[in-house]
């Protein structure tokens, strides 16, 4: 079975500063890693997912995520924060039917002026 | 502009009613998933159709009831078996259901925001 783990459900950075949110997963076979944004009263958008291949994913509003087998981590990252991107981001893992998605419980990041 | 469009936004039940959400997709999307989301809990899947005419349960099914008699649309029904409905009802969608079909990107809708009274 998969499963995500999101360590740190909430995380504040000052403007400008790195953000940085964790992710470990576990998977009994080769792993599709996602994450979403989440605006407040809204549904879930993507960020960026890994599949194969490269294991540095870029995705949209400047962020990346890396995918470290050796650790079962994808953790989140952007250089420089701005206010917008105050949200709620969840990791996922793809499950082994149906295409489901097993998501962590989401980590809220507050951005500081 | 093609998506997914869940009705109503918010949606107030007394205690022993039935309620019917609404999700319509115009992707033409195979399957269509259903989600709750608590504060802290993340999401967690209540139930999914690959095909139409077809649905599974999910982790969460219990006091919920769905069905899906077109692709386009999988209304889901939260039924007084449900013990603490309110929460936000996510719905999303993916080209395809098939576990080999690649990394299948959810699109979500706006979501429904249900509370018991």
């Amino acid at each position: 079975a998969q499963s995500v783990t999101q360590l740190g459900s909430h995380v504040s950075v000052s403007e400008g500063a790195l953000v940085l949110l964790r992710c470990n997963y576990s998977s009994s076979v080769p792993p599709y890693l996602f994450w979403y944004v989440q605006y407040p009263n809204q549904g879930l958008q993507l960020l960026l997912k890994y599949t194969t291949g490269a294991t540095l994913v870029k995705g949209i509003n400047g962020f990346e995520a890396e995918f470290k087998k050796s650790e079962t981590s994808f953790h989140l990252t952007k250089p420089s924060a701005h206010m917008s991107d105050a949200a709620e981001y969840f990791c996922a893992v793809k499950g082994n039917q149906g295409g489901k998605l097993i998501f962590g419980q989401g980590t809220e990041l507050s951005v500081k002026p | 502009d093609g998506g997914i469009t869940q009705s109503p936004k918010y949606l107030f039940r007394k205690e022993g009613q039935n309620v019917t959400l609404s999700c319509e997709q115009n992707l033409n999307h195979d399957a269509m998933y259903w989600y709750r989301q608590d504060p802290g809990q993340g999401l967690r899947l209540i139930y999914y159709s690959q095909i139409v005419n077809d649905f599974q349960k999910g982790d969460i099914a219990e006091g919920y009831s769905v069905s899906r008699e077109k692709k386009e649309s999988f209304p889901l029904t939260v039924t007084s078996a449900q013990k603490n409905p309110t929460a936000f009802y996510l719905c999303a969608s993916t080209m395809s259901g098939n576990s080999y079909s690649g990394a299948n990107v959810l699109t979500f809708g706006a979501g429904s925001r249900l509370t018991v009274l």
